[in-house]
């Protein structure tokens, strides 16, 4: 079955560079959820996208932006890029609210 | 407090032990619950959700304490194969408010 497919899987920026990350969701499934995971963190949730809108916000810096598109993928933009944005970054989808979320296996951002 | 918490460990067990993790919530209208597993520099992958009426699957059970406001997780007969760190997930509040626990680290030892 097709999963959460995330691009790209490493990404090495400098500081102050602007990195994107891409995310496509299971087919079907209708909300997107961006987070963050620090070395030896939980997963700190940053955005959530029901729909093609914006759902819920958490934890994200205003140096990052991210959207849904028609086609249901999603990408994350960050710019100004600092050290401590050096992380995991997953994307998750689910069908509707409250029910199981799934997790792409992650784009390791890395800032030099 | 923490919306979610939990113990983060490490819970060393020896392979055969039985082992419970907790994990409270603050959020009384908490919805769903969820408990992930996630091995090293990996993602975080279902292992069941969590029901009122409790839910068992093979060496697996999850129950649900509405009224603590805590879910629970026990492994029975551990294996080597179940080192990994356990995460709570808890959806509450808004529409797609999702709430992960800081995870607890088990380490399943010969």
């Amino acid at each position: 079955a097709a999963g959460v497919i995330q691009s790209p899987r490493h990404l090495i920026k400098e500081k102050r560079e602007t990195a994107t990350l891409k995310c496509y969701p299971i087919p079907r499934h209708d909300t997107v959820y961006w987070y963050q995971q620090g070395p030896g963190q939980d997963p700190q949730f940053l955005i959530s996208f029901y729909e093609k809108m914006q759902s819920d916000k958490g934890s994200i810096p205003d140096r990052f932006s991210a959207q849904q598109f028609s086609d249901y993928h999603s990408e994350l933009n960050m710019s100004s890029l600092e050290l401590g944005d050096s992380a995991l970054y997953f994307c998750a989808s689910s069908f509707g609210s409250g029910n199981t979320i799934y997790f792409g296996e992650g784009s390791w951002l890395t800032v030099v | 407090r923490k919306e979610v918490e939990q113990d983060p460990g490490p819970f060393n067990v020896p392979e055969g032990a039985t082992v419970a993790f907790n994990c409270t919530y603050s959020n009384s209208a908490s919805q769903s619950f969820f408990w992930y597993r996630q091995d090293c520099r990996k993602e975080p992958k279902l292992l069941m959700s969590v029901y009122s009426s409790g839910n068992e699957d093979g060496r697996f059970t999850a129950q649900l304490n509405r009224a603590s406001q805590y879910i629970s997780l026990l492994i029975r007969d551990s294996k080597l194969s179940d080192s990994a760190t356990y995460l709570c997930v808890v959806f509450s509040g808004g529409y797609q408010k999702v709430t992960f626990g800081i995870g607890t680290k088990l380490q399943v030892i010969p």
